[in-house]
């Protein structure tokens, strides 16, 4: 069983469309996480939902919008998308301090 | 602010030879740090955590760190290398408030030579 999945795994799409990345963990943990890394390699916090709240907001655009329907859910969904939104942004979750991984959903926005 | 510097963005060395990836953090609270490896079109794994109890950690595939406070340093090592180690490594520190949000290092990637 996978801890943490997210979908697709891989995402083609051009400026200005709007899609949706879903993760989900069978963890039983409080918080969830959206992470960015960028094409060089350099990973940052998105935002932070702990028990569906959003807890972190590190002044991510507006175009993004994250969602929690239930603790062992939260997507991404990415409005007007541009060019540099190019990335892998990886979902996690952590009870504490230990944040589990998904395998992360490459993004290339043409 | 916490941040995380990982000295080197690429180490190589050769196939039983010492590995020694370099971290140093800064934090203004006691951190809880973390290595993780990240193979190529892989998520990231946890290889090893310190969270306030012993200074020394000893993690997943030989790996160890050594927090030590006076340096503010959280170096990772293994005495031998094998081709399989070939990774991207990564530093992070949390400051353990209600987020335990992580901040990453830049990343080291580790060359093993046959």
């Amino acid at each position: 069983d996978t801890a943490v999945s997210q979908t697709p795994k891989y995402l083609v799409t051009q400026m200005g469309n709007d899609k949706s990345i879903k993760c989900e963990q069978n963890l039983g943990h409080d918080t969830m996480y959206w992470y960015k890394q960028d094409s060089k390699k350099f990973l940052k916090i998105m935002f932070s939902y702990n028990n569906k709240e959003l807890i972190i907001n590190e002044t991510v655009p507006n175009r993004f919008s994250p969602k929690s329907p239930d603790k062992a859910h939260l997507n991404l969904h990415i409005n007007s998308l541009e060019l540099g939104d190019s990335a892998v942004y990886f979902c996690a979750s952590s009870l504490k301090a230990e944040a589990f991984f998904g395998q992360g959903t490459r993004l290339t926005v043409v | 602010a916490q941040s995380v510097t990982q000295l080197g963005s690429h180490v190589s060395v050769s196939e039983g030879a010492l590995v020694l990836l370099r971290c140093n953090y800064s934090s203004s609270v006691p951190p809880y740090l973390f290595w993780y490896v990240q193979y190529p079109n892989q998520g990231l794994q946890l290889l090893l955590k310190y969270t306030s109890a012993a200074t020394l950690v000893k993690g997943i595939n030989g790996f160890e760190a050594e927090f030590k406070k006076s340096e503010t340093s959280f170096h990772l090592t293994k005495p031998s290398a094998h081709m399989s180690d070939a990774a991207e490594y990564f530093c992070a520190v949390s400051d353990g408030d209600s987020s335990y949000k992580l901040i990453f290092g830049s990343g080291t990637r580790l060359l093993v030579r046959p």
